[in-house]
């Protein structure tokens, strides 16, 4: 079946410019959550939404960061005035119940 | 202390090898664990959950120890497909947040 897909799958842009991250979880999972991976860190946690409840977002690195996920399935993961310190590649996984995370390959952002 | 530490690596081991990655956690109160596979520029996939009595999927073997908060993963028989990182991860205290290592990369040659 059709796993979490995520676009673009890269990104390049300038600094100072506002980006948009798409991610399409796998049909009907409820839980949503947005990461970040630098080369050489562990994922971070950025924002988790469950079904209709208000989203956590504790994760969010500031407020040029923000997500939203429109009718419980599609999410975006939007990035204002963005800075060379966010290129990463930015991960979405979805879940049904349970602990197990299945991720999309990812957005790779590159900041000039 | 940081929340979840492995040994980043890397390992570099011959097929056939036996390996072991150790990970500790700082949070005591943590009650679900993993291990997850990444490969190279790829995302991470779930490889196998760790239960408090030590369970075994094939050639791998995860055990935890809760007294001494860690969990540990051994691989054997390597084989060439299982280079990759391996992410140790850990509940987080409450709600269904899991924390991430960083991982340890393992390399298997022929």
């Amino acid at each position: 079946g059709a796993g979490v897909s995520q676009s673009p799958s890269n990104k390049v842009t300038e600094k100072g410019k506002d980006v948009e991250l798409r991610c399409d979880p796998i049909s009907g999972h409820t839980a949503l959550y947005w990461y970040r991976q630098s080369l050489g860190q562990g994922l971070e946690f950025l924002i988790y939404f469950q079904g209709n409840s208000a989203p956590d977002k504790s994760g969010l690195p500031s407020d040029r960061f923000s997500a939203e996920r429109t009718g419980g399935s599609v999410s975006t993961l939007t990035i204002q005035r963005t800075q060379q310190e966010d290129s990463a590649v930015y991960l979405c996984a979805s879940s049904l119940t349970g602990w197990e995370r299945f991720f999309g390959p990812g957005t790779r952002l590159t900041v000039l | 202390r940081k929340e979840v530490e492995q040994d980043p690596g890397p390992f570099n081991v011959p097929e056939g090898a036996t390996v072991a990655f150790n990970c500790t956690y700082s949070n005591s109160a943590s009650q679900s664990f993993f291990w997850y596979r990444q490969d190279c520029r790829k995302e991470p996939k779930l490889l196998m959950s760790v239960y408090s009595s030590g369970n075994e999927d094939g050639r791998f073997t995860a055990q935890l120890n809760r007294a001494s908060q860690y969990i540990s993963l051994l691989i054997r028989d390597s084989k060439l497909s299982d280079s990759a990182t391996y992410l140790c991860v850990v509940s987080a205290q409450a709600g269904t947040a899991l924390i991430f290592g960083k991982g340890t990369t393992l390399s298997v040659s022929s």
